[in-house]
């Protein structure tokens, strides 16, 4: 069975540091990955995926993710983090496209002033 | 483009109650799938729909819940009888079909059981 790892409950940075959200995955086959904000009060949200090719996705925001087969992790990084990205981050995991969509238990990114 | 209509936005049951929660997806969208979000975890696949047909429904608790679809369109869950685990939100999403990879959230329905 798929499943995935947020191993951080709570990421603290300051504003203008550099963040980077963790996640590991296992799954039978190539992995699909994606990541999902959740702002308060709404639904989640797109904001990458890596299904095949470069290791290093480029999302929606300024986010990005690297892919690393060898240690099954999929890590989400920002240069330069903003107030407003505060949010729940969710890392998910499919095994072929079609299949079910697995989420990881959530990261809440705190960004402080 | 209008995104994924759900209501009611809250609901509140005595256990052992019935309740229903419904779900307009994006316009076109053929995929409809019921996640079920608990307080602290992330959201679980109740169930997938493809057009008015059932993809994947392994792990909906099919002793208390049901789930519909049946002009491919709109879609409703429901939970007879009620149980206090039940308590959680439930978000409702669609996608183009089964192949395309991202999902559109609805805002979800907060079901709280007492």
């Amino acid at each position: 069975a798929q499943s995935v790892a947020q191993p951080e409950d709570q990421v603290n940075v300051a504003e203008g540091n550099p963040l980077t959200v963790k996640c590991t995955y296992s799954v039978s086959g190539n992995p699909y990955l994606f990541w999902y904000v959740q702002y308060p009060n709404r639904g989640l949200q797109f904001l990458l995926k890596y299904i095949t090719g470069d290791n290093l996705v480029k999302g929606s925001y300024g986010f990005e993710a690297e892919f690393n087969k060898s240690q099954t992790s999929f890590h989400l990084k920002k240069p330069s983090a903003l107030v407003s990205d505060s949010a729940l981050y969710f890392c998910a995991v499919r095994d072929g496209a079609g299949n079910m969509l697995t989420f990881g238990g959530g990261t809440r990114l705190m960004v402080k002033p | 483009e209008a995104g994924v209509a759900q209501s009611p936005r809250y609901k509140i049951i005595e256990k052992r109650q019935s309740v229903a929660f419904w779900c307009n997806p994006i316009s076109g969208h053929a995929t409809l799938y019921w996640y079920q979000q608990i307080l602290g975890q992330g959201p679980k696949l109740l169930i997938q729909f493809q057009n008015n047909g059932v993809v994947d429904d392994s792990q909906l608790p099919k002793d208390r819940f049901s789930a519909e679809r049946l002009k491919g369109v709109d879609s409703t869950l429901k939970i007879q009888p009620a149980k206090l685990e039940d308590s959680a939100v439930y978000l409702c999403a669609s996608s183009r079909d089964r192949g395309n990879e991202k999902l559109f959230f609805g805002s979800g329905t907060q079901l709280s059981v007492l």
